[in-house]
C-alpha cells in the first residue's frame, strides 16, 4: 500500500496563480485533512472531510477550497495564492473520524512557495 | 478552543543520555487523547506515543516514555539513551475525535 500520497513535492508560484495540492489515499480511510506548517507555529489544520461528499472547515481555512468527490482523493486549492500561504502542507487520514484512538497517517509533505 | 504549548523551543542532549520535552494543553473536555510526533530532516511525520487521558498509566514505547498529568494538563516526553537518529523536531498533539491540535514544537539536538 502507498499510504497517503501528496503531489507535488514542491512548488513555485507568482501571487495571483491558481494550484491544487493533490492528496491520495488507498487504505479506505474516512477521515481525511489538510494541515500547514510554519515555523514556530506547529501544524495547524485548513481543511478537513468525515466522509465523500462532507466537508469542514479548520483553523485557518481562508484562501482555501477543498472537495471531497471520492473517498480516496482529498484535493487542496488555492484560487489565488499570495505569499502569506507560503509553507509546508500536510495531508493526513485517519480509519475512523469519531475515534481520536485513530492515529493519522501523514503524507510526506508539498513545499509551496508564493512569490 | 484547545491549545497546545511547548514552551521549549530547541533543546539538546548528549547522546546516550535523557532528555525530557514539555507540553501542556488547555481543554474543558474529558475524554482525549494526547500523542507525540517526530519529524526528522525528511518532513515525514512520525508518530512516537499515544496516551488515552482516561488511562492513569503512562505509555512507554522502548526508549520513549510520558509523564501524563491530567489535573496539570501536563504531557512531557523523556527519551532515555538518546540516539543520533532522535535528533528532529518533535511535536506535542491533543485530540478529540480525528482532529488533532499541535503545539508549536522542539527542535531536539543530539550531540555526540
Amino acid at each position: 500500500n502507498a499510504g497517503v500520497t501528496q503531489t507535488p513535492k514542491f512548488q513555485v508560484l507568482k501571487t495571483g496563480q491558481s494550484m491544487t495540492l493533490q492528496c491520495a489515499q488507498d487504505m479506505n480511510h474516512e477521515y481525511m485533512s489538510w494541515y500547514r506548517q510554519d515555523p514556530g507555529m506547529g501544524l495547524r489544520l485548513i481543511h478537513y472531510s468525515v466522509g465523500a461528499g462532507i466537508t469542514d472547515q479548520g483553523e485557518v481555512p481562508n484562501g482555501y477550497n477543498v472537495s471531497r468527490s471520492t473517498t480516496e482523493d482529498f484535493p487542496l486549492r488555492l484560487l489565488s495564492a499570495a505569499p502569506s500561504q507560503t509553507s509546508v502542507y500536510f495531508c493526513a487520514s485517519s480509519y475512523d473520524r469519531r475515534s481520536g484512538a485513530n492515529v493519522l497517517t501523514f503524507g510526506a509533505g508539498s513545499r509551496l512557495t508564493v512569490l | 478552543a484547545q491549545t497546545v504549548t511547548q514552551s521549549q523551543p530547541e533543546m539538546s542532549v548528549q547522546e546516550a543520555e535523557t532528555v525530557t520535552l514539555s507540553c501542556t494543553y488547555d481543554t474543558s473536555e474529558s475524554d482525549y487523547y494526547l500523542f507525540w510526533y517526530k519529524q526528522p530532516p525528511s518532513r515525514q511525520m512520525i508518530l512516537v506515543i499515544r496516551q488515552e487521558a482516561y488511562k492513569q498509566q503512562n505509555a512507554t514505547e522502548n526508549r520513549f516514555s510520558v509523564n501524563f498529568q491530567k489535573a496539570a494538563k501536563s504531557f512531557s516526553l523523556k527519551i532515555s539513551d538518546s540516539q543520533l537518529g532522535d535528533a528532529a523536531m518533535y511535536f506535542c498533539a491533543w485530540a478529540s475525535g480525528s482532529r488533532l491540535t499541535f503545539g508549536e514544537g522542539t527542535q531536539l539536538t543530539v550531540n555526540p
